[in-house]
């Protein structure tokens, strides 16, 4: 099992342009969430779907959407990119039960927008 | 918004010193989760604490959650290298998926 998996691995961006961090996991979880981890303030969430078909806004949505395509996959889109979205993008998957659960995190994707 | 703030934010030690890393929030968490973070990768689950007061052990690494399920501890006993890493909590509320991160303490251990 690969577990989760995330596309590019690093980005260069010029501000205004687009992309897509991709994500995957095969490890059959319902729940998946997209983080942006900065220096001196851990991990935010960005959005997360609790299952397939939903998805839902976390602490800091702006500038930012998801596609929950299917089970597997969850990706992010930046529709023009500024430079504070510089960051390292972690997605996470979970079985998705009620109560305190196992995240499992993907190895990320470096950001850097120009 | 809520909060957890970590302390201290960083800390470098000698191999074999003890130390204490504090995570404090305002509001109140169903359960309390503690991961471990190394350069280049997503963070590791090391334990979830659900019960007020509650104490896990997992080797050196003993972990509490406060009383009123506010904050959490995590004490290291005989710190190593291996120890090196971002430790970071995280609170969940209850009837929630949204998982609250800490701001990090960033610990080296120096043989």
């Amino acid at each position: 099992n690969a577990g989760v998996t995330q596309t590019p691995k690093f980005q260069v961006l010029k501000t205004g342009q687009s992309m897509t961090l991709q994500c995957a996991q095969d490890m059959n979880h319902n729940s998946m969430y997209w983080y942006r981890q900065d220096p001196g303030m851990g991990l935010r969430l960005i959005y997360y779907s609790a299952s397939e078909g939903t998805t839902d806004k976390g602490e800091v949505p702006n500038g930012y959407n998801v596609s929950r395509l299917n089970k597997r996959e969850f990706s992010l889109r930046l529709e023009s990119a500024a430079p504070s979205q510089t960051s390292v993008y972690f997605c996470a998957s979970s079985r998705g039960r009620a109560g305190p659960e196992t995240q499992y995190f993907g190895p990320g994707t470096r950001l850097l927008v120009l | 918004t809520q909060l957890l703030e970590q302390s201290p934010q960083f800390l470098s030690i000698q191999e074999g010193e003890n130390l204490t890393v504090y995570c404090n929030s305002s509001s109140v968490f169903s359960s309390l989760q503690w991961y471990r973070q190394e350069p280049g990768e997503g963070p590791v689950l090391l334990v979830t604490v659900v019960t007020g007061g509650e104490v896990k052990k997992l080797k050196r690494l003993t972990f509490q959650f406060g009383d009123a399920r506010k904050d959490s501890s995590l004490h290291i006993t005989a710190a190593q290298p291996g120890d090196t890493g971002l430790y970071l909590c995280a609170g969940l509320t209850s009837g929630t998926y949204k998982y609250i991160f800490g701001t990090g303490t960033r610990l080296k251990v120096l043989a």
